[in-house]
């Protein structure tokens, strides 16, 4: 149990176009959807969090606008980088808690890869 | 601010050597502490954590480690490391807000 997806697990787009990254849990509901951003031989930078229903808390130096995210169900998150530059590739990984999981166990995505030439 | 340091980068056995990663935390609160392991390709996997009770906990794979809450230490262990065992773990604390504050990785290599 507690599997969550990500779709895709890898893109390529070019610069300025936008890139939309879909995290569902698949067996559960979650309260709570992370996302997080994974630089090569790096750690895990939690960008933002997203409650389902609610507007996303982004984390200092994330812009908002840039990284848009959307939480419509207690399934599916997406993130959506807008006019993407090459800085932002990167490994992109979701997470999710379950409704009255008082452990804060989160279940991770397997991330996406995302590439802008 | 609070922070989780895992002070071995880089470490380096060969396989059968026993392995103790450290993992501290900088939080006085109530805690709930895992270790996550990311082999080579692949997604994060949950090891072990420890959200109350006993302090001594064990994980999938022969790992286990020790809360010692004195210390605000939560360090992991195996007695006798696999070459499969070669991945990154991670360490990470949360403290009542879901948010999880990561560790920056260690690297394990294991040594056929």
């Amino acid at each position: 149990g507690a599997v969550v997806s990500q779709h895709p697990s890898r893109v390529i787009c070019k610069s300025g176009t936008s890139v939309k990254i879909e995290c569902r849990s698949l067996d559960f509901q979650a309260t709570t959807m992370f996302w997080y951003r994974q630089f090569p031989k790096q750690s895990l930078m939690l960008m933002a969090t997203s409650n389902e229903g609610s507007k996303a808390t982004y984390e200092q130096g994330v812009e908002k606008d840039k990284f848009l995210i959307n939480h419509a169900s207690l399934t599916l998150s997406t993130l959506t980088v807008t006019s993407a530059h090459p800085e932002d590739s990167s490994f992109y990984i979701c997470s999710a808690t379950q409704v009255r999981d008082h452990s804060y166990e989160q279940y991770f995505g397997p991330g996406t890869r995302l590439t802008v030439t | 601010a609070q922070s989780v340091s895992q002070h071995n980068h880089h470490v380096i056995l060969s396989e059968a050597a026993s392995l103790e990663l450290g993992c501290n935390y900088s939080y006085g609160g109530t805690v709930n502490l895992f270790w996550y392991v990311q082999y080579p390709g692949q997604h994060l996997q949950l090891l072990l954590k420890y959200f109350s009770g006993d302090p001594l906990v064990k994980g999938i794979k022969g790992f286990e480690a020790e809360f010692i809450k004195s210390k605000f230490s939560f360090n992991l262990r195996k007695p006798s490391v696999q070459w499969s065992d070669t991945a990154e773990y991670f360490c990470a604390v949360v403290s009542g807000t879901y948010k999880y504050i990561f560790g920056t990785g260690t690297r394990l290599k294991v040594l056929a």
